[in-house]
């Protein structure tokens, strides 16, 4: 049964500066791995999609790492600004169609 | 124009009632799903169809039953609802392309008293 873990639950950092949230999942028989936002009493934006085949992939201030063989993902967010301040979710696709969730990062950037 | 939309954004009812959720995607796609997330803000699939047909129905108790009229349109419908059916319901969609990519509404905070 897949397991998303992500680390950590909860951070705050101050404005302009770079960070790295992590993502780690223990069946590495997936499509592909997403990154999402969350923000409060919304639904979920899609951030960054790296397919299974990838190694990274790159939006703006945003970079995502995929290594499949380690079961493990990283969202890096440079020049952080307050307006990132959200929950970021990582999800895995599997067969089916079925997103695996980790149970997300709540980022908090102080001006 | 919304993508994906769901009505109602809230829903206050009481135990024991029966309530249903509605969605609704423009883009043209093929999948629609239901998601849970708990107090916990742990995101669960319920359900998914594929051109109204049901695919992944995962450990969801009988009460709940997804229903398709078309391939815009996934409703979850509840009946006789618990303390524990509580939660953020989202509803999503995505295209059989190849990428996956999986567009959310924005939920129904449902809180049953």
């Amino acid at each position: 049964k897949q397991e998303v873990t992500q680390i950590p639950a909860a951070l705050s950092v101050p404005e302009g500066e770079n960070l790295v949230l992590n993502c780690s999942f223990t069946d590495s028989a997936i499509y592909n791995l997403q990154w999402f936002r969350q923000d409060p009493g919304k639904g979920l934006t899609s951030l960054l999609l790296i397919q299974s085949s990838q190694r990274e992939q790159t939006s703006g201030r945003l970079n995502a790492s995929l290594d499949k063989s380690s079961g493990r993902s990283t969202l890096y967010i440079a020049a952080s600004q307050p307006g990132d301040s959200a929950t970021y979710l990582c999800a895995v696709l599997q067969g089916a169609q079925k997103l695996v969730f980790g149970q997300g990062t709540r980022l908090t950037i102080n001006p | 124009d919304t993508a994906v939309s769901q009505t109602p954004k809230y829903l206050v009812t009481q135990m024991g009632n029966d309530k249903s959720i509605k969605c609704e995607q423009n883009l043209g796609h093929d999948t629609m799903y239901w998601y849970k997330q708990d107090s916990k803000k742990f995101l669960k699939i319920m359900f998914s169809y594929n051109n109204k047909e049901l695919i992944i129905n995962e450990t969801v108790p009988n009460r709940f039953s997804p229903k398709s009229p078309d391939k815009a349109h996934l409703n979850l419908h509840i009946n006789s609802l618990e303390l524990g059916d509580s939660a953020v319901y989202f509803c999503a969609s995505s295209q059989n392309d190849g990428s996956y990519i999986q567009y959310f509404g924005a939920g129904t905070r449902l809180s049953v008293l």
